[in-house]
């Protein structure tokens, strides 16, 4: 399978607990994309990384959200002592520069 | 950020029937796609089309980037084409609030 890979698919933690969402792109594409889907809502931009350089995080829903891309393939979102509102679809999408992105199943978080 | 908008928030189809959805963004864009997303939650990439009219099967796009809108057609609709169906703006990486599309047998 050479598409956009995520894991885990379901993700389910205590609240305050820390966790930490991998996403694996299709090789060669130098984007890669994060966004959050709560339910009947559209995918909400999170920040994206043009190889390992994360070029826009203002739009982090706070400090305990980060992400990284430490050699321009696979990236990690994590999230730092989860909230009840947390609880939605994480989702990773990839592409070359400016082209058609492709993206993930997606993780389903649910913080109880 | 530019604001994309689409219409109707929600339709409902007897099977067969046609239906046009509408994206509306708010400034100039280089490229756009159209999703389906299914009921697991995956979307599914249906359009990449920043100008101009592409078809795949039942399915047609066109986007006229001048007057900032594209259009995706639905034609003959089938129950398995209900879903969420979200336009995005790649610039901005910035989606719309989707269509709620149901096909009703």
């Amino acid at each position: 399978d050479t598409g956009v890979s995520q894991d885990p698919r379901h993700k389910i933690t205590k609240r305050g607990q820390n966790v930490t969402f991998r996403c694996d792109p299709i090789s060669e594409h130098n984007r890669l994309y994060w966004y959050r889907q709560t339910l009947g809502q559209g995918p909400e931009f999170l920040t994206y990384f043009q190889n390992e350089a994360q070029l826009e995080k203002s739009r982090l829903l706070s400090d305990r959200f980060s992400a990284e891309r430490p050699k321009g393939s696979f990236s990690t979102l994590e999230i730092q002592r989860t909230e009840q509102g947390d609880s939605a679809m994480y989702l990773c999408a990839s592409s070359l520069t400016s082209t058609e992105a492709f993206f993930g199943q997606g993780t389903r978080l649910t913080v109880v | 950020g530019i604001q994309v908008e689409q219409s109707p928030p929600d339709l409902i189809l007897q099977e067969g029937a046609n239906s046009t959805l509408r994206c509306n963004f708010s400034d100039s864009v280089n490229n756009l796609q159209w999703f389906h997303q299914n009921p697991w939650g995956q979307l599914i990439n249906l359009f990449y089309i920043p100008s101009g009219t592409k078809q795949n099967g039942r399915l047609s796009a066109t986007t006229v980037a001048t007057e900032r809108y594209s259009l995706l057609y639905i034609s003959s609709s089938q129950t398995t084409d209900s879903g969420v169906y979200f336009c995005a703006v790649v610039k901005d990486m910035r989606f719309g609030a989707g269509t709620r599309l149901t096909v009703k047998p």
